[in-house]
């Protein structure tokens, strides 16, 4: 696509219920990122996909939290039991394949804002 | 480790003033630094990386090794500048490691 598509745009979700926030990068881009987005806070890594596969997950805030990729397209970043402090902006990110002489940036989806109520 | 450093979270001046949000890094291979812009309701972008020495939007950012910096600048800023600003390392090839980001506003 054009670029990086999240959905849904808004969400908002009952204490202890599961989300499913999703992912579109952009054809072609291997990388794919997520981070999380506090109010008045900065970026958050979670996790990073290269493929399908996901060398870091260290970002991952607790077991709640999972994503997988399907390939080299859609991912999908789940939350169980959700709690009030993940509510937050899920931004998802992609990037055409790691190189060393690459010279690419990120290109950000518009976000998936979450509230837990 | 790496790390990015942006001391302020808020910066006000008014139009026409010369603005610097400062960022400062934290790394040990040889750093490739980037400033993202996010304007409000819009996504995350790419503002200018190091790399290419460009002007965007009548921004600039100097890679200063010796400090460990990458202060962005612009001499005299506009009230469509306001926004939130995010310095950026890339390391491990194409990893990137984020500043908590500095929220400008230009003051009419």
């Amino acid at each position: 696509g054009a670029g990086v598509s999240q959905s849904p745009s808004n969400k908002v979700t009952e204490k202890g219920k599961d989300v499913e926030l999703r992912c579109d990068p952009i054809s072609g881009h291997t990388a794919l990122y997520w981070y999380r987005q506090r109010l008045g806070q900065g970026l958050e890594f979670l996790i990073y996909f290269q493929g399908n596969s996901a060398p870091d997950k260290s970002g991952l805030p607790s077991d709640r939290f999972s994503a997988e990729r399907t390939g080299e397209s859609v991912s999908t970043l789940t939350i169980q039991r959700t709690q009030q402090e993940d509510s937050a902006v899920y931004l998802c990110a992609s990037s055409l394949a790691r190189g060393r002489h690459s010279n690419y940036g990120y290109t950000f989806g518009s976000g998936t804002r979450l509230t837990v109520v | 480790a790496q790390r990015v450093t942006q001391p302020e979270k808020l910066l006000s001046v008014f139009k026409g003033a010369p603005v610097e949000l400062k960022c400062n890094y934290s790394y040990s291979g040889s750093p490739e630094l980037f400033w993202y812009v996010q304007y409000s309701r819009q996504r995350l972008q790419l503002l200018l990386r190091h790399i290419s020495r460009e002007s965007i939007k009548g921004f600039t950012a100097d890679l200063n090794k010796g400090e460990t910096s990458f202060h962005l600048k612009k001499p005299f800023a506009q009230e469509e500048d306001s926004a939130m600003y995010y310095c950026a390392l890339r390391y491990n090839n194409n990893d990137m490691r984020f500043g908590a980001g500095t929220r400008l506003t230009v003051k009419p």
